[in-house]
């Protein structure tokens, strides 16, 4: 099925530990976002990636890089978690001028 | 900046009755709005949008949105409500400060159907 996949679903790090977040998209979108979902703070954009070969800071960037590998793949990475980190993350993608997202389905961070 | 509130943290329903999950907005350009779905341990999932035309906004589910300008308001409507409606929702506008198409989210509303 067409659509957003995400990888992990689960994962719980220790404090100062790295990992990325893998998303790949195969309905050939341009654009990429992650976003960290938290209770009572809805969606926030971490970064996005308007086209291939683009990354740009988004609400909440501190913490984490991103690597936009080719027009499937956009990976976000935590250089040293935190348990301010601890998060749904989620990855979205978008055609040009089309507004509507579509969502992964998330990875559950608890860092510890 | 773009914003929307959702003043409500949770609606609840009986099965059968009509639901309102409501919106408010706040933009310096025209008002691009949507309407989202999370399911639990699901990612969100597009329901509506309104970009221009009618105000009243027909979407998936046989959910509905009204767009009132005068009260900068996108509620969300379904005449009658579903168990299986029972979800997160979360109201979004695009943001015009920036060249490139960003959606700001609410914080969401739980909306609980019984039966």
């Amino acid at each position: 099925n067409a659509g957003v996949t995400q990888t992990p679903k689960f994962q719980v790090l220790k404090t100062g530990q790295s990992m990325t977040l893998q998303c790949a998209q195969d309905m050939n979108h341009n654009s990429m976002y992650w976003y960290r979902q938290d209770p009572g703070m809805g969606l926030r954009l971490i970064y996005y990636s308007a086209s291939e070969g683009t990354t740009d800071k988004g609400e909440v960037p501190n913490g984490y890089n991103v690597s936009r590998l080719n027009k499937r793949e956009f990976s976000l990475r935590l250089e040293s978690a935190a348990p301010s980190q601890t998060s749904v993350y989620f990855c979205a993608s978008s055609e040009t001028g089309d507004y509507g997202y579509t969502f992964g389905s998330g990875t559950r961070l608890t860092v510890v | 900046a773009q914003s929307v509130a959702q003043p409500e943290d949770q609606v609840n329903v009986a099965e059968g009755n009509p639901l309102t999950v409501k919106c408010t907005y706040s933009v310096s350009g025209n008002p691009y709005l949507f309407w989202y779905v999370q399911y639990p341990n699901r990612g969100l999932q597009f329901l509506l949008k309104y970009i221009t035309g009618d105000n009243l906004v027909k979407g998936s589910y046989g959910f509905e949105a009204e767009f009132n300008k005068s009260q900068t308001s996108f509620h969300l409507k379904k005449p009658s409500a579903l168990v299986s409606d029972s979800a997160l929702y979360f109201c979004a506008v695009r943001d015009w400060n920036t060249g490139f198409q960003k959606l700001v989210f609410g914080t969401g509303t739980r909306l609980l159907v019984s039966p």
